[in-house]
C-alpha cells in the first residue's frame, strides 16, 4: 500500500523559517510534489524533487532524500497568507499522485 | 497558462438523482485527467484517472458505474455522480496533465450536497 506521514499541524510566527516533513512507503516513485491548499480552494502546485537533493523557488524549497523514503518542505520569512494546508504527494505510475495527510500551518503576527 | 477550470463550483441536489461536474483545460489540451474526492480537513483521495478517448481507470474501491467518467476531447472530462447519497457530498476536484509526465494542474474544485 501507500501512506505519506505529514505533521497535523505546524505553528509559527511572521517572518520565521518553518519546515514541513514528509516521510513515505510507496510501491511506485518518480518523485515528491508539494502542494499548498487555502480553505474552500484548489491545491496549488509549489515544488517537485524527482532527484535527491534541495529544490529552490522563491521562499519555498523541498528536498528530497530517496534512500531515506523523506522529504520536506521549507518556508521562509513566512507571511501570514502562508498560512494554510500543505500536502506532500508521491508521483507513482501513470502520473498518478498519492497526497499526503496534510499539514495545517498557522502563522501568527 | 495551464488554467483548468470545473463547473459547476457548487451544487446542491435531492437524494437519488444524478450530477454532473465538467473539468475543462483551458490553455492545453490535456492527454490525462484525473478525479479527487476530499471529505473535511481531509486529503484528496484519487478516485479516476481519465484518458481521452478510452475508458477511465476507476481506483480501488471507487465504483465505476456510480461515478461515471467521460473524456470525449483533450480538454474536457466529465464525472456523473448517479443516484446520489448524503454520504456521496463531498468536495470533487480534477486535475489535468498536459502531458503523462507534466505536473498535474488542479481546478477549483466542485462542492457536492446531497440532501
Amino acid at each position: 500500500g501507500q501512506s505519506l506521514e505529514q505533521p497535523s499541524e505546524v505553528t509559527a510566527v511572521e517572518g520565521a523559517i518553518v519546515q514541513i516533513n514528509c516521510t513515505y512507503q510507496t510501491s511506485g516513485f518518480y518523485g515528491l510534489s508539494w502542494y499548498q491548499q487555502h480553505d474552500g480552494g484548489a491545491p496549488t502546485f509549489l515544488s517537485y524533487n524527482a532527484l535527491d537533493g534541495l529544490e529552490e523557488t522563491g521562499r519555498f524549497s523541498s528536498f528530497l532524500s530517496r534512500s531515506d523514503s523523506y522529504g520536506y518542505l521549507l518556508l521562509q520569512e513566512l507571511q501570514m497568507k502562508d498560512s494554510a494546508s500543505y500536502f506532500c504527494a508521491v508521483r507513482g505510475g501513470g502520473n498518478k499522485l498519492t497526497f499526503g495527510t496534510g499539514t495545517q500551518l498557522k502563522v501568527e503576527l | 497558462g495551464a488554467v483548468v477550470s470545473q463547473h459547476p463550483s457548487w451544487v446542491i441536489c435531492k437524494s437519488g438523482t444524478s450530477v454532473k461536474i465538467e473539468c475543462r483545460s483551458l490553455d492545453f489540451q490535456a492527454t490525462t485527467m484525473f478525479w479527487y474526492r476530499q471529505f473535511p480537513k481531509q486529503s484528496l483521495m484519487l478516485m479516476a484517472t481519465s484518458n481521452e478517448g478510452s475508458k477511465a481507470t476507476h481506483e480501488q474501491g471507487v465504483e465505476k458505474d456510480k461515478f461515471l467518467i467521460n473524456h470525449a476531447s483533450l480538454t474536457l472530462s466529465t464525472l456523473t455522480v448517479t443516484s446520489a447519497h448524503p454520504e456521496d457530498s463531498s468536495f470533487y476536484i480534477c486535475s489535468a496533465s498536459p502531458q503523462v509526465t507534466d505536473t498535474q494542474y488542479f481546478g477549483p474544485g466542485t462542492r457536492l450536497t446531497v440532501l
